[in-house]
């Protein structure tokens, strides 16, 4: 099966930054995905990695290392509307994805 | 307009009643998807299908069944719901290749008495 592990809660103040990570094991693997949600409301696209590195996209970045299973997202200059919950994906290698639980992140004044 | 869209948005149904939820999209995608999420959980993928032809179980198919009527259209259904299927259910689709995104409709809240 799937293993796929992340942090459930994170507390960070206004304009600081925030590191969510998540640590997988799968049987295959073409990718690692983050989305966003929002409290009732469906997922959004964040980034995608296949490749060792970061990648970075405005405030925020994304880092997979394949030989440890391990990816992070960087949520720099937090705001109020990053408040949300963090989904970690991974891509099996048969164009499906298996998600993590889910990294709630509120942010304070 | 929205391109993945769901309905109904919100249900409340009774123990062993049979229910449908449909999903519609125009991003013109072939692979399309069912997800339900509880809290704690996560998503977990029920059916999908990468074409009209093509239906694929899940992690946790047992109680659903599929319909792919069209490229366009793809069906839930809860054909005897029960109270441990009470979840928010998203629809998604996607392109080709393997990073493209999966892009997800509004949802529907289902709550079984």
């Amino acid at each position: 099966g799937q293993n796929i592990d992340q942090p459930t809660e994170m507390t960070a103040t206004e304009g600081a930054i925030v590191q969510i990570n998540c640590t997988y094991q799968t049987s295959g693997f073409n990718g690692l995905f983050w989305y966003q949600q929002h409290a009732g409301e469906a997922p959004t696209f964040l980034s995608y990695n296949v490749l060792d590195g970061l990648e970075e996209k405005g405030r925020f970045s994304s880092f997979l290392s394949r030989s440890k299973g391990y990816s992070y997202l960087l949520l720099k200059e937090l705001q109020m509307k990053d408040s949300a919950s963090y989904l970690c994906a991974v891509n099996d290698g048969d164009y499906k994805l298996s998600f993590g639980a889910g990294t709630t992140v509120t942010v304070r004044a | 307009d929205a391109d993945v869209t769901q309905t109904p948005r919100n249900r409340i149904t009774k123990t062993g009643k049979r229910i449908m939820l449909e999903c519609s999209q125009t991003k013109g995608h072939d692979r399309m998807y069912w997800y339900r999420q509880d809290p704690g959980l996560g998503l977990r993928l029920i059916y999908y299908s990468f074409d009209v032809k093509d239906i694929n179980k899940g992690e946790i198919s047992d109680g659903y069944s599929v319909s792919r009527q069209a490229q366009a259209k793809f069906s839930l259904s809860l054909e005897s719901a029960i109270p441990n299927q009470t979840a928010l259910y998203f629809c998604a689709t996607s392109g080709l290749r393997e990073a493209d995104e999966q892009f997800f409709g509004p949802g529907t809240r289902l709550t079984v008495l």
